[in-house]
């Protein structure tokens, strides 16, 4: 199976910050790479697809980028709605692993 | 608007079976693949199967192998996950989602809890 290791585990930022979480696939994935948004209690959210395209109705402050084994989420300036729990996902082959997940903490 | 309703949760004890349904409305069910994933309290998200539009490919995880059975019926719009031989470490929140080309979750249920516990 493929491992996916996301980095850091947790981090505590402030609103108007700039954050990139990464993520690392343990062979390569080409860009079937996914990120998804889950705040406590609620089902995941679909934000990123084919490792940079955006969901519908996503915003824009979200980006992806990357290709092959490692990958970055980045949220360009942090609002109070952000905060929550951050997951990839390679869509490669299966079985369709998840990364351990990146929570985002209020500083 | 794409609404997955999952049913069929609830508690059973180790060894016993269950039924999860997903109720689909929004798309056209017949026309995409459709995932489970769950998630043990306070932990990570698991992948858990996948079944293809048609319904004739299926995949599992490794720790389901065998146990669990994905199936859907396209004239219902419904996906089913049957659960044999639960054990307590299939303790969790299961969520179907709707799934996009090469298996790609685009669309998320909001879950249902399985308890497994004597």
């Amino acid at each position: 199976d493929i491992q996916m290791t996301q980095s850091p585990s947790s981090l505590s930022a402030s609103v108007g910050d700039r954050v990139t979480i990464t993520c690392r696939a343990s062979q390569g994935i080409s860009n079937y790479l996914a990120w998804f948004q889950q705040k406590p209690g609620k089902a995941p959210k679909s934000l990123i697809y084919g490792a940079s395209s955006l969901q519908s109705g996503v915003p824009s402050k979200f980006s992806g980028s990357g290709s092959g084994t490692d990958f970055t989420l980045t949220i360009s300036s942090l609002q109070p709605e952000d905060f929550a729990t951050y997951y990839c996902q390679q869509y490669s082959t299966y079985p369709h692993t998840f990364g351990g997940g990146t929570k985002v903490e209020i500083k | 608007e794409v609404q997955l309703l999952e049913s069929g949760g609830g508690l059973e004890q180790p060894g016993g079976s269950l039924r999860l349904s997903c109720a689909a409305s929004g798309f056209i069910f017949s026309s995409y693949a459709m995932t489970w994933v769950r998630q043990v309290s306070g932990k990570g998200l698991e992948w858990v199967s996948v079944i293809s539009a048609s319904g004739d490919s299926t995949h599992y995880a490794d720790s389901v192998t065998g146990r669990f059975t994905i199936s859907r019926d396209n004239s219902k719009n419904i996906l089913y996950l049957q659960m044999n031989s639960l054990r307590a470490e299939d303790t969790a929140v299961y969520y179907c989602a709707k799934s996009g080309r090469y298996g790609r979750i685009d669309y998320w249920g909001q879950g249902t809890l399985v308890t497994v516990s004597s």
